[in-house]
């Protein structure tokens, strides 16, 4: 299957600091990236879907200036979580789908955030 | 309104019997179904899915089931095998529009063990 990595695996940092997490798609083109944050126990909740080259859309609830998408190429996205806050310390999952009418994503390993 | 619901959080199988894991949905707009695997601090990774037009699909020891008109899919485990020890997140497909994408909308998840 399709593979999708994330860097970094964990993350530790200050709060008020910003932490930028890249997903990269290794082996095939994902025009849609999806951005998911998961708490303990509980589900992966999808926090914005992004086509390459256009603006992110958000989930209801998701701050859009606190957590920045970029899509610029086909096979990178990163997430910026700006002035980050120990509310923030998360687990953060990247999806990739190979086309905008694909029923299928394949899921990066994950970012472990920490925010002290 | 949790439109995907696993409502059993935990099961415990032994090994050899047969693991039965159950998901109920909301949305008559979900047209497509997979199910997931997650281990701890890693990305899910996908394990067998099922279109709304059919009512069964195997895939070696895993078969997924759907029963539209009850709205609930089930996810059939036989053997079972103590490596099939994780959570199982059931999700559900369906298009947005205004994303350009097909999103998915998880479970909470049914954490599994089997039991050697």
């Amino acid at each position: 299957g399709a593979v999708v990595s994330q860097h970094p695996s964990r993350v530790i940092c200050k709060s008020g600091t910003s932490v930028k997490i890249e997903c990269r798609s290794l082996d095939f083109q994902a025009t849609t990236m999806f951005w998911y944050r998961q708490f303990p126990k509980q589900s992966l909740m999808l926090m914005a879907t992004s086509n390459e080259g256009s603006k992110a859309t958000y989930e209801q609830g998701v701050e859009k200036d606190k957590f920045l998408i970029n899509h610029a190429s086909l096979t990178l996205s990163t997430l910026t979580v700006t002035s980050a806050h120990p509310e923030d310390s998360s687990f953060y999952i990247c999806s990739a789908s190979g086309g905008p009418w694909s029923n299928e994503q394949f899921f990066g390993p994950g970012t472990r955030l920490t925010v002290l | 309104d949790q439109q995907v619901k696993q409502n059993s959080p935990s099961l415990s199988v032994q090994e050899g019997r047969i693991s039965i894991l159950n998901c109920d949905y909301t949305n008559s707009m979900f047209d497509y179904f997979l199910w997931y695997k997650k281990y701890p601090a890693e990305g899910p990774t996908f394990l067998i899915s099922i279109s709304s037009i059919k009512d069964k699909n195997e895939d070696g020891r895993f078969t997924v089931f759907l029963n539209k008109s009850a709205k609930h899919l089930s996810l059939h485990i036989v053997p079972s095998q103590p490596g099939d020890s994780a959570v199982y997140f059931c999700a559900a497909s369906a298009l947005d529009s205004g994303a350009g994408s097909y999103q998915l909308t998880f479970g909470k998840g049914t954490k599994l063990s089997v039991i050697p």
